[in-house]
């Protein structure tokens, strides 16, 4: 069955410093589609970043950045420059035939 | 189009009784999926249609859940004889044709069943 994990429930990271949130997943899949979806308090879900998996180049969109390693399965997602606004619970997710399937989640606390 | 909706925001029932959700989709959007979230935990996938097609229904959704998309529009989805164990954000979800997609989620009905 296809896993996606994130091992980190919590972290926190001061204003303006850099944190990376780690995710493995599990595939028996070429070809596939990897996100990172931000959910703040309260609020929905939103993209932050797509990685495909037949491009070796890694993703980037402005401060978020990932590290895609393909033979390890690992999908790391990096926020530099940390604001206050990037508190939120963040999903790492691997596309499955169309579904997402959702690891369990990095609730992340940025400090002043 | 401001994004996909959801309504009813909020849903208190008694254990038993039947609830029914709607979800408004993008309107240019072929996919709309359902996700179940629990509180700590990452959504986990119900069921996706594309277009008026249901495609897939996941082994979490018993014979009490039944979802439509009439029309290839709006979804509902319905659950019969509710549990306390149906406690749990519903996220509604709609993308373009291909798995590439970016899927667009709703801010969710939440149901608690007493």
């Amino acid at each position: 069955a296809q896993t996606v994990t994130q091992s980190q429930p919590e972290m926190s990271v001061q204003e303006a410093e850099t944190v990376t949130l780690s995710c493995t997943y599990d595939t028996s899949e070429n070809n596939y589609y990897l996100f990172w979806y931000k959910q703040p308090p309260s609020r929905q879900m939103i993209l932050v970043i797509r990685q495909e998996a037949y491009k070796q180049q890694n993703a980037t969109e402005n401060r978020f950045s990932v590290n895609f390693q393909k033979a390890a399965k690992s999908f790391s997602l990096k926020i530099s420059d940390s604001q206050l606004g990037d508190t939120a619970m963040y999903f790492c997710a691997y596309n499955q035939g169309g579904k997402l399937i959702f690891g369990q989640g990095t609730e992340l606390s940025v400090k002043p | 189009d401001t994004g996909v909706s959801q309504n009813p925001r909020h849903k208190i029932t008694k254990r038993g009784q039947n609830v029914t959700f709607r979800c408004d989709p993008i309107s240019e959007h072929n996919r709309l999926y359902w996700y179940r979230q629990t509180l700590g935990q990452g959504p986990e996938f119900l069921t996706y249609f594309q277009n008026e097609a249901q495609l897939e229904k996941s082994r979490l959704l018993s014979d009490r859940f039944s979802a439509e998309r009439p029309k290839g529009s709006f979804s509902t989805l319905e659950i019969q004889r509710t549990e306390q164990g149906d406690s749990a954000m519903y996220l509604c979800a709609s993308s373009f044709l291909t798995n590439r997609d970016e899927q667009f989620f709703g801010p969710g009905t939440r149901l608690t069943v007493l």
